[in-house]
């Protein structure tokens, strides 16, 4: 079954620690892994995608397919990250997103 | 260009009345899907529509459905509404050509079942 796991409800640190927010998955072929992030009083949106090996706002995520890990990473959090953070797949030839409970990371001054 | 819209976006209910929550995508945008956000079981995929065809369904009883039309706006209906339909819809569109297509999100309808 395809499922993703985000085993953190919540995160908490100061501006200027390192952030890690988990992402593994489980899922027999190969997917594409997403993060999105909803800000307060804001619609969901995209973060990033494995596919684009891309770093947005200082984040990044490395896919481990050994691991089945897709964590979410920053090496200085800034109080603007606070915000609630979902990892997601999605399979071949479909648009549809299978979401983790979510992250809710809460950065503090 | 604009984003993604969606009407209403509250709407208060009765149990076992019917309901029909409305989606206009990004222009040029020709996949559709629909999700419910609640508290207890997190975004859930509902259905996903490309070209007016259902591509995708997620596992909602089947008074839950929806469809889409030619321009691409889509609608999505529920039927005898129940207490545990009370959530938050979610629709999103993307281009729909490949899974790896940018889902835009819209604002959500509200809905509350009494």
């Amino acid at each position: 079954a395809q499922r993703v796991t985000q085993p953190e409800k919540l995160l908490s640190v100061f501006k200027g620690a390192p952030v890690e927010l988990k992402c593994n998955y489980s899922y027999s072929g190969s997917p594409e892994l997403f993060w999105y992030v909803q800000y307060s009083r804001q619609r969901l949106q995209l973060l990033l995608r494995h596919i684009s090996r891309e770093s947005i706002k200082g984040f990044t995520a490395d896919l481990n397919k050994g691991e089945t890990s897709f964590h979410l990473k920053k090496p200085f959090a800034q109080e603007e990250d606070s915000a609630m953070y979902y990892c997601a797949l999605s399979s071949y030839n479909t648009d549809k997103l299978i979401f983790g409970t979510g992250t809710r990371l809460q950065v503090f001054p | 260009k604009a984003g993604v819209t969606q009407t209403p976006r509250y709407l208060i209910k009765t149990r076992g009345q019917q309901v029909t929550l409305s989606c206009s995508p990004i222009s040029g945008h020709r996949s559709v899907s629909w999700y419910q956000q609640t508290p207890g079981q997190g975004l859930q995929f509902l259905f996903e529509y490309f070209s007016e065809t259902q591509r995708n369904k997620g596992n909602f009883p089947g008074r839950f459905s929806g469809r889409q039309f030619s321009n691409s706006r889509s609608e999505m209906n529920v039927s005898t509404l129940e207490l545990g339909d009370s959530a938050l819809y979610l629709c999103a569109s993307s281009l729909g050509g490949t899974n790896t297509d940018t889902q835009y999100f819209g604002p959500g309808t509200r809905l509350t079942v009494l």
